[in-house]
């Protein structure tokens, strides 16, 4: 079955860029019906979706985080990656992978997070 | 954006209650609602999606029902490996959005 396990330093200083690898095992991230996400949850806080990487290299974004994310994928070694750029304190969180993938119901298809890593946590600080 | 609110934000029930939570969204969603199960330091694991099927895997006392705006996730008979922090989140617009979570425990 598929697995996602989050990578990355678990510290990082205020200004600097975030970077973080989502390894996928059981599966291809080159699965076309599949999309893959980043997700964060801040201590206390909710989730928080970041953005996504669909159909062979596309992304999209939550506007909140005002153009300071980006997710590219690594098709040779079956991974994507999430880089946040000039952090502050409130960028401090479990980050979390997951796959989106298509449940059919009759004749209708949804998608949901079927698949999720342990997380990881990032704690932004001098 | 699409806001989702749960309640309670928290509750404490016995073994064997019946549990429900609700989630509602500030515009209509149709049907495209899941609920998450969260326990600390383990991965979410998806419960309901299409906010009434059952993902497989899943216990069959868990159930979701609604639509439009008005959700809820029920656990018919409530077990001790129930305590955790459950989700709402809706799929029909982007940004993808959360509930704010409902924190369950046993008494």
């Amino acid at each position: 079955q598929v697995q996602l396990q989050e990578s990355g330093p678990g510290l990082v200083k205020p200004s600097q860029t975030l970077s973080l690898t989502c390894t996928v095992s059981g599966g291809s991230i080159s699965s076309g019906s599949d999309y893959w996400s980043w997700i964060r949850q801040p201590a206390g806080k909710g989730l928080e979706w970041i953005g996504r990487l669909y159909n062979s290299g596309n992304t999209i974004y939550n506007p909140s985080l005002e153009s300071r994310a980006i997710i590219l994928e690594d098709t040779s070694n079956n991974l994507f990656s999430l880089g946040l750029s000039s952090v502050t304190a409130a960028d401090t969180a479990v980050y979390y992978c997951a796959r989106e993938t298509t449940l059919q119901v009759g004749v209708y298809y949804y998608y949901a997070m079927d698949v999720w890593g342990q997380g990881t946590t990032v704690t932004v600080s001098s | 954006d699409i806001q989702m609110t749960q309640s309670p934000s928290s509750l404490s029930a016995s073994v064997g209650d019946r549990v429900t939570i609700t989630c509602q969204a500030s515009q209509d969603i149709t049907n495209y609602l899941n609920w998450y199960q969260h326990k600390p330091g383990k991965a979410p694991r998806l419960l309901i999606y299409a906010a009434s099927n059952l993902q497989r895997g899943a216990p069959s006392r868990f159930s979701g029902s609604g639509s439009g705006t008005a959700f809820t996730l029920t656990i018919s008979s409530l077990q001790p490996e129930d305590t955790a922090t459950y989700y709402c989140q809706q799929y029909d617009n982007l940004p993808l959005t959360f509930g704010q979570g409902t924190r369950l425990e046993i008494k």
